[in-house]
């Protein structure tokens, strides 16, 4: 099974820029699909979008198309998330997570990563 | 507004059984199979049933899943207070072509 382990809080400023990661390790990474999931504070988790590392395939829910860009670097086994221009509203834990490529939809998404807290505050 | 809905909340007692529910419509549910995910703030989710039924290796069998139609039921047997935690329920949108999660509901051991 693959492990997951994500970079480190981060707080910023509206409108910086910032890139986290997500780092997979104990599989190839080529037999995963990846997500990102967004928790606000106090809230439920929202689907953000996905990608598959082996040709990039990359897929995003109506409401993040546009905010964030879904990377992925399949020589190092990592995943990114990132934004141009951070608003207060992008406040909240990320996740990151993976299912098999095998099935794929009808699966779940066995393993995830401890998640990361992004604060943006002026 | 979720795509799949939850009730908000749910509750029982130590031993009791608990169902949860998730209704979805003919583009999610209906059409692809259902998973749940447990969390315990403030840490991650945790798989507890993919394709509407399985338990992966590690998950009790007090945990089970079921899916009729548009709508997919998450059952606890002999609650415990270990228990006490968020539910997700999850699936693909063939409409979307992404994935969709319910709003998830809170779960309290009295």
């Amino acid at each position: 099974e693959v492990q997951l382990v994500q970079s480190g809080a981060e707080v910023k400023k509206p409108g910086e820029s910032l890139k986290i990661s997500c780092e997979a390790s104990g599989s190839t990474f080529s037999n995963y699909w990846v997500a990102w999931v967004r928790q606000k504070p106090g809230k439920g988790l929202e689907w953000m979008g996905i990608i598959y590392p082996d040709d990039s395939d990359t897929r995003y829910l109506p409401s993040f198309r546009g905010q964030v860009t879904i990377s992925a670097d399949r020589s190092i086994n990592t995943a990114y998330l990132q934004w141009t221009s951070l608003m207060t509203s992008d406040t909240a834990i990320y996740y990151c997570a993976t299912a098999p490529v095998i099935d794929f939809p009808q699966v779940g998404w066995g393993s995830w990563g401890q998640g990361t807290l992004v604060t943006v505050s002026s | 507004q979720s795509v799949l809905t939850q009730p908000p909340s749910a509750s029982g007692t130590p031993g009791q059984r608990v169902a949860i529910s998730c209704s979805g419509g003919f583009s999610n549910i209906e059409t692809n199979t259902v998973s749940w995910y447990q969390q315990i703030p403030p840490t991650a989710p945790k798989l507890l049933i993919y394709a509407n039924d399985q338990r992966p290796s590690g998950v009790p069998d007090r945990f089970s899943g079921s899916k009729s139609g548009t709508s997919a039921s998450l059952a606890i047997n002999g609650l415990q207070s270990e228990d006490e935690a968020d539910y997700y329920c999850a699936t693909w949108d063939d409409r979307l072509r992404n994935w969709v999660f319910g709003g998830g509901t809170r779960l309290t051991v009295l």
